[in-house]
């Protein structure tokens, strides 16, 4: 089992509507979870870190997470083409608190 | 806030060649890391640098790849005899804090490509 699960997609989602992406994590004990944007060519860039069970709202994202069910999900409300990339799931296990490991990602894209 | 930096940006290689990449990290990070990525897959951690230690290595990493950070400044990451598989893009991050508590800033990495 991947410590990091994602759907690789691609995800197509049209302009205005909301993306919902998907994670899940093999560690139990894992305490911090980040959700990645990384444009094609690009390198990656954190958009979301989550610590507690719950919603965390940013603009137009959301970060919600389920520690009962190892799930992580991201919501990204009123989706614009320039969101169209690939969203990378992260998460710090118990026993490796820098070891940052990263999910395969999901290809998002927004229709116009 | 210059960003992390990375040297050369490509580069291209014959099999059994030695390679070096360097990663200028932001200034006032005292934390530096290593990842690959291939092709449709997510960044694999190589290694971790707080300050000048090596604290951590992957399995990923065979002997042939080695990793420094003197000074705790800037860290290079040298490849021996290169392989084909080792083809992919190496990216550096660093962070003020630890990973769990501050974000990583990535570079924009180096592609290595060996023929």
């Amino acid at each position: 089992q991947k410590e990091v699960e994602q759907n690789s997609g691609p995800l197509s989602v049209p302009e205005g509507a909301i993306a919902s992406l998907n994670c899940t994590y093999s560690d139990r004990g894992s305490q911090s979870f980040f959700w990645y944007r990384q444009y094609s060519g690009k390198s990656p860039e954190l958009i979301m870190s989550i610590y507690s069970n719950g919603d965390k709202e940013d603009g137009r994202f959301t970060a919600q997470l389920n520690k009962a069910s190892q799930y992580v999900s991201l919501l990204i409300r009123d989706s614009q083409p320039s969101d169209s990339a690939t969203y990378l799931c992260a998460v710090i296990p118990k026993f490796g608190n820098e070891k940052l490991t990263f999910g395969t990602g999901t290809r998002l894209t927004i229709i116009p | 806030d210059t960003g992390v930096s990375q040297n050369p940006r490509h580069k291209i290689t014959k099999r059994g060649q030695n390679v070096t990449f360097r990663c200028d990290p932001i200034s006032e990070h005292n934390r530096l890391y290593w990842y690959r990525q291939t092709l449709g897959q997510g960044p694999e951690f190589l290694t971790y640098f707080q300050n000048e230690a090596q604290l951590e290595k992957s399995r990923l990493l065979s002997d042939r790849f080695s990793a420094e950070r003197p000074k705790g400044s800037f860290s290079t990451l040298e490849i021996q005899r290169t392989e084909q598989g080792d083809s992919a893009m190496y990216l550096c991050a660093s962070s003020r804090q630890g990973a769990g508590s501050s974000p990583l800033h990535f570079g924009n990495g180096t592609r290595l490509t060996v023929t």
